[in-house]
């Protein structure tokens, strides 16, 4: 049974640019949380995707922006990356069936912006 | 939106003793309450959840607690070993939108 992954572990981006994290849920899930973990802290929601819409979002600017495909994997795009971008993002997957809340995380992408 | 404070922040304890760490949200419609175990480098890993409909859960030697009306809820480590050292992060949730502690680091000293 495949848990959650993401691609890519690392990424070392410059002030400006722009960056694509990719989340695929546990098998069986069709939901995705999206959360972004600095130093020292607890992981902030950033949004929830549920048939291929954003049902929920935290509270973070639009350059925070979100896709699910029908197969319920799922990008995290940020535009115009800051330095106060860097940070562990993980995403979690949970099913929405039988409102079951559990939400399982993935390994994280760490995120460093220069 | 749902505010979660959790304290203490930081908790060392000798082998063997009981840890607690304690956790207030502000949003009454939160109904699902999970704690998450974050060991160095690694992802949050649930060890434990309860719903607003039951006041404890237990599962060997971790139990938590909930109190509805005073917007409390407590995680409460027995016999703790020095593999219980990690960061836990308590969280509130409605159906589709989870908010975390800012975590205790537990420190299990042999």
């Amino acid at each position: 049974d495949a848990g959650v992954t993401q691609s890519p572990t690392h990424l070392i981006k410059t002030r400006g640019q722009q960056v694509t994290l990719r989340c695929s849920p546990k098998s069986g899930h069709d939901t995705v949380s999206w959360y972004q973990q600095a130093l020292g802290q607890g992981p902030q929601f950033i949004f929830q995707y549920y048939e291929e819409e954003e049902r929920q979002r935290g509270n973070f600017p639009d350059r925070f922006s979100g896709h699910q495909f029908p197969n319920y994997s799922s990008e995290l795009n940020v535009n115009a990356l800051l330095l106060g971008d860097s940070a562990l993002y993980l995403c979690a997957s949970s099913l929405v069936e039988g409102f079951s809340y559990e939400q399982y995380f993935g390994p994280g992408t760490r995120l460093t912006v220069t | 939106g749902e505010n979660v404070e959790q304290h203490p922040s930081t908790l060392s304890v000798q082998e063997g003793d009981s840890a607690v760490i304690k956790c207030t949200y502000s949003d009454s419609a939160s109904n699902y309450f999970p704690w998450y175990k974050q060991e160095l480098g690694k992802r949050p890993q649930l060890i434990i959840d309860i719903r607003s409909n039951v006041g404890e859960k237990k599962d060997q030697r971790i139990a938590v607690t909930l109190n509805k009306t005073a917007k409390h809820f407590s995680l409460h480590i027995t016999e703790t070993q020095p593999e219980d050292s990690a960061v836990y992060f308590c969280a509130a949730s409605t159906y589709n939108d989870m908010r975390f502690g800012a975590g205790t680091r537990l420190t299990v000293k042999p």
